[in-house]
């Protein structure tokens, strides 16, 4: 059974800053692109950022870019995202996916609120 | 950016009923298209691949059609396991990704 499960979410000041796991487990984690993706309250889902198998390669929402960070730890199964300066904006439920062009297989996701 | 945009943004139906929903890209994306259904509270789940690829375990009333600009998933014989949002998602520009703005399946 695959299982992709994050933790480090929480409530944040803004310009503060949090940092997000993603432990994987079922798949051949070092073989897959792996995503970011958010949902802030009540609304649709957005890419934030994805990458490579290997970590050589790493993409970002507009958004994001410069503000936040992925990467991962192919030998713990591990999937991070690093986020700095953080906004209001930044709210959401976030989501880790498995997949290149789509993703098939998603955490339960972890919040992030950001709030002064 | 491509920009997807789907429609209607919500509809009603009734159990049994056909529901259609549609998503246009802003340039032609090819038959680079998913669609997921996200119940609420839950997680998104892959349905269609390729703009008309089934997954496997997706029940068949589920098919998905289009290529270019213009595509559409349409669930025959509506289930009330079937009222979830549904999302488009691009892939043409990959590794960026980018969604439809979700459509909302509801009970008539």
């Amino acid at each position: 059974e695959v299982r992709l499960v994050e933790s480090g979410g929480g409530l944040v000041q803004p310009g503060g800053s949090l940092r997000l796991s993603c432990a994987v487990s079922g798949l051949t984690f070092s073989s897959y692109w792996m995503s970011w993706v958010r949902q802030a309250p009540g609304k649709g889902l957005e890419w934030v950022a994805n990458i490579k198998q290997d970590g050589s390669e790493k993409n970002y929402v507009d958004s994001v870019r410069g503000r936040f960070s992925i990467s991962r730890d192919n030998a713990k199964n591990l999937l991070f995202l690093e986020m700095n300066n953080l906004r209001d904006e930044d709210t959401a439920v976030y989501y880790c996916a498995s997949g290149s062009y789509f993703l098939d297989n998603w955490g339960q996701g972890s919040l992030v609120t950001v709030s002064s | 950016d491509i920009q997807m945009t789907q429609s209607p943004t919500s509809v009603s139906a009734s159990v049994g009923d056909t529901v259609t929903i549609h998503c246009r890209a802003s340039q032609d994306i090819n038959n680079w298209l998913a669609w997921y259904q996200q119940k609420p509270g839950k997680v998104p789940k892959l349905l269609i691949t390729t703009a008309s690829n089934v997954q496997y375990g997706v029940p068949s009333r589920f098919s998905g059609s289009g290529s270019g600009t213009d595509f559409s998933l349409t669930i025959n014989s509506l289930q009330p396991e079937d009222f979830a949002t549904y999302y488009c998602q691009q892939a043409n520009t990959f590794p960026l990704l980018s969604f439809g703005g979700g459509t909302r399946v509801e009970i008539k």
